[in-house]
């Protein structure tokens, strides 16, 4: 099965930051990456979708990008609405696997 | 409007079984892959188990491979996640969500599941 693993597991930041989160599969998944925004006891909400893809409605602060085995997500500007835990998942006809999580907490 | 409604959760016995269901409306359900995914106090999300569309392919995670079973009923719009063998560890909410195109952009409210003696 393809590994998924983020980085960093917690990351400090204030508003109006431009923070990276960064993604990586343990074998090349060409595309097939999203990535979400979790908030505690709520459902996650997708950003991105096909590694670079902004979901209708996200805020354009936010960007995804990457192939094959590395991806990041980056927020140009932290907002305070911004606080909350970051997923990215790859999709093949086999799995969905996550990775661990990225909190992003206030500084 | 897509919408997703998870049931069934419950609290159960180590050793137990449940079943969960989510109904689905909103959308041509017959089309869709569907997923459950997991998230456990104080862990990530993890990703159970999706079937396809007419049921006849699904995939598990490995630590519920076995345990576990996915089906759907296309006539009544729904989704299961038939769970035996319960253990701790299974504890979490669980979620479904619609498949689309490499991502999941609907997912339901979650149903609380408690495994505990």
């Amino acid at each position: 099965d393809i590994q998924m693993t983020q980085s960093p597991s917690t990351l400090s930041a204030s508003v109006g930051d431009r923070i990276t989160i960064t993604c990586r599969a343990s074998q090349s998944i060409s595309s097939w990456l999203a990535w979400y925004q979790q908030k505690p006891g709520k459902a996650p909400n997708l950003l991105i979708y096909k590694a670079s893809i902004l979901e209708s409605g996200v805020p354009s602060r936010f960007s995804g990008s990457g192939s094959g085995t590395v991806f990041t997500l980056t927020i140009s500007s932290l907002q305070p609405d911004d606080f909350a835990t970051y997923y990215c998942q790859h999709f093949n006809s086999y799995s969905a696997t996550f990775g661990q999580g990225t909190k992003v907490e206030i500084e | 409007e897509v919408q997703l409604v998870e049931s069934g959760g419950e609290t159960v016995q180590p050793g137990g079984s449940l079943r969960l269901s989510c109904a689905a409306s909103g959308f041509t359900f017959s089309n869709t892959w569907m997923h459950w995914v997991r998230h456990g106090p104080g862990q990530g999300l993890m990703w159970v188990s999706r079937i396809n569309s007419d049921g006849t392919s699904t995939r598990y995670a490995d630590s519920v491979k076995g345990r576990f079973l996915i089906s759907r009923d296309n006539a009544k719009n729904t989704v299961y996640l038939q769970m035996n063998s319960l253990r701790v560890e299974d504890t979490a909410v669980y979620y479904c969500g619609k498949d689309d195109l490499g991502g999941i952009r609907h997912w339901g409210q979650g149903t609380l599941v408690t495994v505990s003696s």
